[in-house]
C-alpha cells in the first residue's frame, strides 16, 4: 500500500458543471477526511468519515457539495453546478480510527480544481 | 480549538539547525501540539506531536516550553528538501477524537543552499 491516492490530479472544469472526485485512503483506515485548499491559505476542513458514516460536515460544504463513502473504502466528492470560487485544491485524508491511540493523518496529493 | 500564532517566512541556511516557533498561549491542557509540513505540490504530512515533555523522531525535535504557551520545532540539519511550509496545530488526541485539524497560514520555510 503505498498511501492515499486521488483521482483525476487536475481538473479543468466551465462554471455550471459537475464534477466528481475520488479517493481511496490507505487500507484499514477507518477515517477519512475532506479538505480543500486555496492558494496561500493552510487546508481547511470539509468533512469527515468514520467508516461509511459521514459524522461532520464544515459549513463550508454548501448544498452543491456532496461526499460519500459507500461501503467504508473509497470516497467520492461532488460539486454540483461548479463555480469559479470553487476553483482550489481538494484534499483528501485517512487515520486509523479508533484502533490507534495516535491519529496521525495522512494526505493524498490532492486534486487541483480550476473551474473557468 | 485554542488558536497559534507562527511567521510567516523564515530563512535557513542548508545544513544548518532552524527553530520553526510557535506560540499558543490558550492551549488546553488536554491540547497536544502537533506539527505537519506541505512540500510544494503535495498534500500535507505529519512531522511530530507532543504534550508537555520535549520529543524526538527521525525527521525533527519538538522543544515545549514549561508552561506549554509555546513551542519550538526544530530541525537538526535543514537540507533543499526541508523547504515548506510548517503548521503548527492545536487539537485533543486520544483515540477516541474526531481530529479534524485547523491548519492556519503556517511559517514558509526557504533554505539556500
Amino acid at each position: 500500500d503505498t498511501g492515499v491516492s486521488q483521482d483525476p490530479r487536475h481538473k479543468i472544469t466551465k462554471r455550471g458543471q459537475n464534477v466528481t472526485f475520488r479517493c481511496d485512503p490507505i487500507s484499514e483506515h477507518n477515517r477519512l477526511y475532506w479538505y480543500r485548499q486555496t492558494l496561500g491559505q493552510g487546508p481547511e476542513f470539509l468533512t469527515y468519515f468514520q467508516n461509511e458514516a459521514q459524522l461532520e460536515k464544515s459549513r463550508l460544504l454548501s448544498d452543491r457539495f456532496s461526499a460519500e463513502r459507500p461501503k467504508g473504502s473509497f470516497s467520492t466528492l461532488e460539486i454540483q453546478r461548479t463555480e469559479q470560487g470553487d476553483s482550489a485544491m481538494y484534499l483528501c485524508a485517512s487515520s486509523p480510527g479508533l484502533k490507534s491511540s495516535y491519529n496521525e493523518q495522512f494526505f493524498g496529493p490532492g486534486t487541483r480544481l480550476t473551474v473557468l | 480549538d485554542a488558536k497559534t500564532t507562527q511567521p510567516n517566512s523564515m530563512e535557513s541556511n542548508e545544513e544548518e539547525p532552524v527553530h520553526l516557533p510557535c506560540n499558543h498561549s490558550t492551549i488546553s491542557g488536554t491540547d497536544y501540539i502537533h506539527w505537519y509540513r506541505q512540500l510544494p505540490s503535495q498534500g500535507p504530512e505529519y512531522v511530530i506531536h507532543g504534550l508537555t515533555s520535549n520529543v524526538n523522531n527521525r525527521m525533527a525535535s519538538l522543544a515545549i516550553a514549561e508552561d506549554r504557551k509555546s513551542s519550538t520545532l526544530i530541525l537538526h540539519r535543514a537540507t533543499l528538501r526541508d523547504a515548506a511550509v510548517y503548521y503548527c496545530i492545536l487539537r485533543e488526541n486520544y483515540g477516541g477524537s474526531q481530529g479534524n485539524l485547523i491548519f492556519g497560514k503556517g511559517t514558509k520555510l526557504s533554505v539556500k543552499p
